[in-house]
């Protein structure tokens, strides 16, 4: 059974303080690797796919990498509005998209 | 312009009735589904339609029914509803390949009494 585990489960950080979340995950045959981020009160928003090890993607202070059994999602230099719950997904072969318990930051002025 | 649109954001209902929630997406996507999350965030997958057919089934009570009369539609009909289907669900849909992810709705946060 496809598993996805992330760590920490909570990330307190000072505004300026760069930090990383993880995502661990077991899966057969992998067609992506998800980002997400979910604000209270709402949906989760799409940041990244990632496809193959190697890969990685940026979008203003998030950068996510991706290796074979491991995926990271850096923050550099956060600010209070990053504050949310991170989410990685997998997506195996069935198309099937398996979320772990996700990673909430808050950031602190 | 609300990509993934549910209704009713809120539903507070007593054990024992029937509900249902709605879910629209003007994206243009083939393929939408069903997620609930329970208390401690978790994020489960329930159903997925493509094109109208039911392509995903999770173990979910038989309680639980999608319906899916057009692929811009996917609803959730749930029969005598008990405490512990309490949770937020949420409604998403995504291009057959699931390439640039899923989009998802706000969800319904559906409390049982």
């Amino acid at each position: 059974e496809d598993q996805v585990t992330q760590s920490p489960e909570a990330l307190r950080l000072q505004e300026g303080e760069s930090s990383s979340l993880n995502c661990s995950y077991t899966v057969s045959g992998l067609r992506g690797l998800f980002w997400y981020r979910q604000d209270p009160g709402k949906g989760p928003e799409f940041l990244f796919t990632l496809y193959s090890a190697g890969e990685e993607k940026e979008k203003e202070r998030l950068k996510a990498t991706l290796t074979k059994k491991e995926s990271f999602l850096h923050i550099t230099a956060p600010k209070p509005e990053d504050s949310a719950t991170y989410l990685c997904a997998v997506q195996p072969n069935d198309y099937k998209l398996s979320f772990g318990a996700g990673t909430t930051v808050t950031v602190r002025a | 312009d609300t990509a993934v649109s549910q209704t009713p954001k809120y539903l507070v209902t007593q054990m024992g009735n029937d509900k249902s929630i709605k879910c629209e997406q003007n994206l243009g996507h083939d393929t939408m589904y069903w997620y609930k999350q329970d208390s401690k965030k978790f994020l489960k997958i329930m159903f997925s339609y493509n094109n109208k057919e039911l392509i995903i089934n999770e173990t979910v009570p038989n309680r639980f029914s999608p319906k899916s009369p057009d692929k811009a539609h996917l609803n959730l009909h749930i029969n005598s509803l008990e405490l512990g289907d309490s949770a937020v669900y949420f409604c998403a849909s995504s291009r057959s390949d699931g390439h640039y992810g899923y989009t998802f709705g706000s969800g319904t946060r559906l409390t049982v009494v």
